[in-house]
Order: structure tokens, then C-alpha cells, then sequence
């Protein structure tokens, strides 16, 4: 069975910290890609940063990085410096083999002044 | 640019009526899809495809249509439209092992 999940519903921090966001999948694929994707209140649903489940170094885009412990099923976002403009949903997603890709449900975030 | 457009933005449907949800990519992307996102919760995937003239169900294809007449044209219908298909339609395209692209969304008010 393929499966994410995300068991923060929202998350609130001030600006300028840091925030993690826990992610963990579940896969029978040797091999798959894990993403993250942020929702904007408009609704627009935008790329943020990916791992591929075969490198071992983090992915780091921007303000946006990876804590990916494949041991654990486990693939974190780390985002530094947090603006206000952070503030959105949060989607974690995995890929398989057949192209296609399962989401989590989702972490709110709010970054406050 | 490349993009993904869907149309129309938002629509009110009368129960038992049909619906065609539309999109279109410049991407030059295989693989297209078609979510459904309910307030509040994530994406489930309704239909898909990866080549024209063919569609895939997805998890809750129930209610549901595909067409993919071309590469670039991937459309949802709903025959009989029911109240509890009213949600937030994303259409998607995507390379092999690739992220997806999203569309900017269907508003869906089936009354």
C-alpha cells in the first residue's frame, strides 16, 4: 500500500524562526520521489523542493530543505527564516513506480509578526 | 510559459445535470491527472493518463469520466452531477518521475 501522512493539522510560529514540518510515507517501491508542495490561500498549488529516494544528500532550494531518514519512512521540510508569506498549506507527496502521486493531508502553517 | 488551464474557474451544476470540466497544457507533458480536493482535506486522485486516447480510474473514480482526446487535452465529466461532488477540481500534468504542474482549479457547486 502507498501512503502519507502528516499528523501536524497546523503549526504557528513567529516570523524569522525556523519550522519543520514531519512527513512520513509508506512504499513497497525500491525506488520512488518524495515532494513537497504548498498551497496558497488562492488555492494555488506550487512545487517547493523534492528528493529522490536513491540520494542520500538532503535537497535544499531557497529557504526550503529536507530532512529525509529513509530508515524512519521519514522526509521532513525545514523552512528558515520563516516570512509572513510562508504562510499556506503544506503538502507532502510521494511518487511510485506508476507515475503516480498520493498526498498527505496537509499542514497549515502561520507565521506570525 | 508553460501552464496548465483549466476552465471554467467555478461553476454551479444542478443536481442530476452534466458537467465537463476542461484543461489544457503547453507543457508537453505525458502524463495528466485529475484531483479532487474536499475543504479542509488533501488531494484524491480521480482519473489519469499518460498517453492520448487512453484514461486510468484513480482511487475514487466513482461519478467520474475521463476523456484525453490529445496530449494536451485532458477533460473530467460528470454525467449526473450529485451534491456531494461539490468540491475543488485540480487538473495536473507531469513528465515521467517528475513533479506535477498544477492548474489554477475548478470551483464545483452542484446544487
Amino acid at each position: 500500500a502507498q501512503k502519507v501522512t502528516q499528523t501536524q493539522t497546523s503549526i504557528s510560529v513567529m516570523e524569522k524562526t525556523t519550522v519543520t514540518m514531519d512527513c512520513v510515507y509508506e512504499t513497497q517501491d525500491s525506488s520512488y520521489f518524495l515532494f513537497w508542495y504548498k498551497q496558497t490561500a488562492s488555492g494555488e498549488i506550487v512545487f517547493l523542493i523534492r528528493q529522490d529516494s536513491y540520494k542520500k544528500e538532503n535537497a535544499t532550494v531557497g529557504h526550503y530543505s529536507l530532512n529525509f531518514q529513509k530508515p524512519k519512512s521519514s522526509i521532513g521540510l525545514i523552512i528558515t527564516a520563516t516570512q509572513i508569506e510562508d504562510s499556506a498549506v503544506y503538502f507532502c507527496a510521494m511518487r511510485n513506480n506508476n507515475n503516480r502521486i498520493f498526498f498527505g493531508d496537509g499542514t497549515q502553517l502561520v507565521v506570525k509578526p | 510559459e508553460a501552464a496548465v488551464t483549466q476552465s471554467p474557474r467555478s461553476k454551479v451544476a444542478v443536481t442530476g445535470g452534466k458537467v465537463t470540466l476542461s484543461c489544457h497544457q503547453t507543457n508537453n507533458h505525458d502524463y495528466m491527472y485529475w484531483y479532487r480536493q474536499d475543504t479542509g482535506h488533501g488531494l484524491r486522485l480521480i482519473h489519469y493518463s499518460y498517453v492520448a486516447d487512453s484514461t486510468e480510474k484513480g482511487d475514487i473514480p466513482d461519478g467520474y469520466k475521463a476523456s484525453r482526446p490529445s496530449q494536451e487535452n485532458f477533460s473530467l465529466i460528470l454525467e449526473l452531477a450529485s451534491l456531494s461532488q461539490t468540491a475543488v477540481y485540480f487538473c495536473a500534468s507531469s513528465r515521467q518521475n517528475s513533479d506535477y504542474t498544477f492548474g489554477s482549479g475548478t470551483r464545483l457547486l452542484v446544487i
